[in-house]
């Protein structure tokens, strides 16, 4: 079980606006330490979606926004289109761990 | 454009040695202030930061994996090395290859496009 929680799964319309939660503690979120976002589409590689809790990496659309309050992190997904039908996962640094860790990861599905 | 690359055997006897090569295209390891790691997947679950190396040669290792990995380096092939001993079937994962901004493997931008290693019995 991680010590960032996501929920097993998310939907949405096309067009909509989902948010994917990343749920931490005092030893990692909460402790100052950044969230990262990540982006699996099926049979693929993990690609960076957001770092640094809420910068974008070049090419990726502003329809992706990360933010960050207290012991959790949030990924929006903003006009949702097939396309975007990936397993989200997010990572942060645990102190108490001595380590990076990843959430369980968000299955989502667009309607 | 950074290419990061694979390779080793996609099955391995259970109790042997996991050994895992990555090899780097279209930029440099020595010098890199990056740090080049493995992260492992297991079918159908998340994600695992396996360890971490610098060109200098230094190491970060996930402390739950620590007593079985050992990761090096080979700036002169542009290289980095993985080798997990004492593997059992839950060592059975895609393993990828990774540049990392930080030692302990956070803010992962470039990604190798991983190998399926087997633990067998």
């Amino acid at each position: 079980q991680s010590v960032l929680t996501q929920p097993p799964s998310v939907s949405g319309a096309p067009g909509q606006r989902v948010t994917i939660s990343c749920s931490g503690s005092s030893s990692n979120i909460g402790a100052g330490y950044d969230v990262h976002w990540y982006q699996q589409l099926p049979g693929t590689a993990p690609k960076l979606l957001i770092y640094g809790n809420s910068n974008r990496p070049s090419g990726v659309p502003d329809r992706f926004s990360g933010s960050k309050t207290g012991t959790s992190a949030s990924l929006a997904i903003t006009g949702l289109q097939a396309g975007d039908e990936a397993d989200y996962y997010c990572q942060s640094y645990d102190i108490s761990l001595s380590g990076s860790m990843f959430g369980g990861g968000t299955k989502l599905t667009v309607l | 454009q950074l290419q990061l690359q694979e390779s080793g055997p996609g099955l391995v006897k259970s109790s042997e040695t996991l050994s895992l090569t990555c090899t780097v295209s279209g930029g440099s390891i020595s010098g890199s202030t990056h740090y080049w790691g493995w992260i492992r997947q297991p079918p159908g679950k998340g994600l695992e930061w396996i360890g971490s190396i610098r060109y200098t040669g230094s190491t970060f290792y996930n402390p739950s994996l620590k007593s079985r990995v050992t990761i090096s380096v080979d700036t002169s092939r542009n290289q980095f090395s993985l080798k997990l001993n004492s593997v059992t079937a839950a060592d059975t994962a895609v393993y990828y290859c990774a540049r990392t901004k930080a030692a302990a493997g956070t803010i992962v931008d470039y990604w190798g496009q991983g190998t399926l290693v087997t633990v067998s019995s």
